[in-house]
């Protein structure tokens, strides 16, 4: 079983605003990154540190955190933006360690 | 181009052993950790292993420890992992993915290579 827990599936309407979150001792300590996945695709990172995008990934992703909680919220949801969504940080080994995922419905 | 291309991955019996590469291209491989995530069939992401830039830190999930095996090799810009006594419940996409410290995150993966373990 994951150290980071996710809700599996979210649902938001396009052009709204939503948060998926990952929650887990570790995160305490550090910062999650995030990872976005589309069918029969690599994931790609979109978040990383406080708040930190790659280049090329939109600024309506953002992310924070809050004790063991982190969060990626995506304002003004696109079409395009309706993926599987994983965070990572290490469990109680140091080792790293993915979220279970959450798959986001834009409808 | 920034590239990481995996290879090896195909269909083998229980038990059996597996060898994966990675070829990397376009950045300092040698700047960098290196790992290995999978992802079975319909499933989410596993974290398998990582090798630090220089081999001297190597972790595993519990997992696959005692079975898998990550090496790199610098002068072939190569990642490596060993799969031994292959189970079914190893079946799944492989991935590498470069870490890059300063993230504290994996920020370049390759198309994942495909392991099948079935009698």
């Amino acid at each position: 079983s994951s150290e980071l827990t996710q809700d599996p599936a979210v649902s938001v309407a396009l052009g709204q605003t939503v948060r998926i979150t990952c929650q887990g001792d570790s995160l305490r300590s550090f910062f999650a990154s995030w990872y976005q996945q589309k069918p029969g695709q690599a994931p790609v990172l979109v978040i990383y540190g406080k708040n930190n995008r790659p280049s090329g990934i939109p600024d309506r992703l953002s992310g924070s955190s809050s004790g063991n909680t982190a969060s990626l919220t995506i304002t003004g949801t696109q079409a395009e933006d309706e993926a599987d969504y994983y965070c990572n940080s290490r469990d109680s080994s140091g080792n790293r360690v993915f979220g279970g995922g959450t798959k986001l419905t834009v409808l | 181009e920034v590239q990481l291309v995996e290879s090896g991955g195909d269909f083998v019996q229980p038990g059996r052993s597996l060898r994966l590469s990675c070829a990397a291209s376009g950045f300092s491989f040698d700047d960098h950790a290196m790992h290995w995530v999978r992802q079975a069939p319909g499933k989410g992401l596993e974290w398998v292993s990582g090798i630090g830039w220089n081999s001297a830190s190597v972790t595993y999930a519990d997992s696959v420890k005692g079975r898998f095996t990550i090496s790199r090799d610098s002068a072939k810009n190569s990642l490596y992992l060993q799969m031994n006594s292959l189970r079914p419940e190893d079946t799944a996409l492989y991935f590498c993915a470069q870490y890059t410290a300063t993230y504290d995150a994996f920020d370049i993966w390759g198309q994942g290579t495909m392991v099948t373990v079935s009698s």
